[in-house]
């Protein structure tokens, strides 16, 4: 059965500081990893999406990185905002079925 | 990529009741999911919503507690019965946007059983 781990599951930065949240399965076997965000009380929007094949992934101030055969991936997120505020989930998918870890939650500070 | 509007977005029930929450997506869409998302935990599937027949289940639900309608390739329902304290929860609808091989997610129902 797949695990997902998420460390740290809190994290608490001041603005500007860039953050580093980190993922890691213990089923190497994926399609692909996920990362979504979710803010309090709501659904998940996804952020970056990492093929099994693909080293990495960018979007704006967003870059992830996956390593299949360690079985880890790390999001990080640039120059904070406070609007970054938030859960950050990472998923990996095997057939159609996805194992989510429990997520980070991030507050950034102004 | 697709929408899925979800509602209601909160609800608070008294013991006993049941509660039915709706998905309806803007594009028809293969696959579609119900997730549950304990208070401080991760997701868990609850099953797999299939277009015209039963619904597939995960370990751990069944279809008497959690029964769930797909009547077309844009809706879907899943309704939590009999419930109590231990139901509250998020829960969440999702669909398989295939192209892109991406899950995407409504908005979220955050139940509470009083």
């Amino acid at each position: 059965k797949q695990e997902v781990t998420q460390i740290p599951a809190a994290l608490s930065v001041p603005e500007g500081e860039n953050l580093v949240l980190n993922c890691s399965f213990t089923d190497s076997a994926i399609y692909n990893l996920q990362w979504f965000r979710q803010d309090p009380g709501k659904g998940l929007t996804s952020l970056l999406l990492i093929q099994s094949s693909q080293r990495e992934q960018t979007s704006g101030r967003l870059n992830a990185s996956l390593d299949k055969s360690s079985g880890r991936s790390t999001l990080y997120i640039a120059a904070s905002q406070p609007g970054d505020s938030a859960t950050y989930l990472c998923a990996v998918r095997h057939d159609y079925k996805l194992s989510f870890g429990a997520g980070t939650t991030v507050t950034v500070r102004a | 990529s697709a929408v899925i509007s979800q509602k209601p977005s909160r609800d608070i029930c008294q013991r006993g009741t049941s509660l039915t929450i709706q998905c309806q997506v803007d594009s028809q869409v293969t696959m579609m999911f119900w997730y549950r998302q304990q208070p401080g935990q991760s997701l868990t599937l609850i099953a797999t919503a299939n277009q015209g027949s039963e619904a597939t289940y995960e370990s751990g639900f069944v279809i008497d507690k959690f029964p769930i309608s797909r009547p077309n390739l844009t809706f879907s329902t899943l309704t939590v019965s009999n419930m109590s304290p231990e139901d509250s929860s998020i829960y969440l609808c999702s669909g398989w946007d295939g192209l892109n091989e991406k899950l995407f997610f409504g908005s979220g129902t955050q139940l509470s059983v009083l």
